[in-house]
Parts: structure tokens; sequence; C-alpha cells
């Protein structure tokens, strides 16, 4: 059974960069046919897509968030993380990650979720 | 980006009704089609991929219709331990994109 868990600060300022990380157990991120996804939630607001990374290491970001992103694999760690730069308070939100599976297209394992506030 | 809406938006129901959960997309996503189900504190949950795929251990009172643009989430006889927020999500092309979701509350 793969099992997700986010880990990474949970108050960051006004103009940083939000780190986040998830380790993976219970299966490789380099092999398979998976995405390795971001997804997040602000309070009272509905779940979005913030973009993912293929086990080969190809990335896609949500063009809504203007480039301030970038998502990455560490193989040696079975880890992969998000950053999301130039921060707002509009960015604060509970941040998942996931695994999608590439043929069936649903997200069928995701992290507890961890609540990220950007706030000086 | 594809636009996703889901109707009602919220809904009072009672330990055994029938619930309908209808979602629509912007353009045609073929099959392409994922439902959740998200609990307060919880990870979002698959049920359902390409529209009518019951993912293993999800009991058989859900099921997935639908193809093209309209496509329907259905919970035979609601039990208590459904009370939740549902959403769809296409995964026909990105960005992926969801519904606004549906509350189903405690009448």
């Amino acid at each position: 059974q793969v099992q997700l868990q986010e880990s990474g600060p949970g108050l960051v300022k006004p103009s940083q960069t939000l780190s986040l990380t998830c380790s993976v157990s219970g299966g490789s991120i380099s092999s398979g046919a998976y995405y390795w996804t971001w997804f997040r939630q602000p309070a009272g607001k509905g779940l979005e897509w913030i973009g993912r990374i293929y086990t080969s290491g190809s990335t896609y970001y949500n063009p809504s968030l203007n480039s301030r992103v970038t998502i990455s694999l560490d193989t040696s760690k079975n880890q992969f993380s998000l950053n999301l730069y130039s921060v707002t308070a509009a960015d604060t939100a509970v941040y998942y990650c996931a695994r999608e599976d590439d043929y069936k297209g649903g997200a069928d394992f995701w992290g507890q979720g961890t609540l990220v506030t950007v706030s000086s | 980006d594809i636009q996703m809406t889901q109707s009602p938006s919220s809904l009072s129901v009672s330990v055994g009704d029938r619930v309908t959960i209808t979602c629509r997309a912007s353009q045609t996503i073929n099959r392409y089609l994922n439902w959740y189900q998200h609990k307060p504190g919880k990870a979002p949950k698959l049920l359902i991929d390409a529209a009518s795929n019951l993912q293993s251990g999800v009991p058989s009172r859900f099921s997935g219709s639908g193809s093209g643009t309209d496509f329907t989430l259905t919970i035979s006889s609601l039990q208590p331990e459904d009370f939740a927020t549902y959403y769809c999500q296409q995964s026909y092309s990105t960005p992926r994109t969801f519904g606004q979701g549906t509350k189903v509350e405690i009448k």
C-alpha cells in the first residue's frame, strides 16, 4: 500500500518561498506509470491542482500560478518536492501530495495534507 | 482550461435517501471523469474513475454514469459515513480541474 506524507514549514512570510516535501513509502517514485502531484485547498474553497511530475522527471504546472511553481523528484530519498515562489496570503491553504495514475487519470493515493499559512 | 460545474452545491438529506449529484464539463471529456469524497481533516478519497469505474473497497451503493459533458454520481442509500463533500474532476486534459463541490449534510 502506497503512503504519502507531506512535511515542511507551517508558516511562510509574504514574498518568500513555500517549500514542501512529500515522502513516499510502499512504492518507488521512479517506477510505474504514475504522476506525482500537488494539490491545495484554501479554507472554505474547493480543490486546486497545482502541478505534477512524471517518473521520468517531466513536469506540468497549472498556468494559473504564473510560473511561480517548481516540482522536483529526489529518487534517492523516494521524495518529491514543491516550491512556490513569491507567496501571498492567497497561497494560504492545505497542501496535499498525491499519486495520479497515468492510465486511469484519478489520484488514488493522497497524503493527509499540511496547512501552510502565509503571514508576516 | 475545462470548467467543471457541479450541482447542487449542497444537499440536506436523511440516512437511507437516494442522492444524485451532477457534473457538467465545459467541453467534451469523453469518460475522463473522476469522483472524490472529502471529509474535514482527511485526504480526499477517489471513489470512481473513468466515469463509472468503482475503486476497490468502495461500497456498491456508489455509482457513476455519463460521458461527453454530463455525468452523475449516485448514492443509492445514504449511510451515516457518507456525509461529506463530493467533487468531480476531469482528467481529459491539463490542468486538471475540479467542480466546486457538493456538500451532503444531515437533514
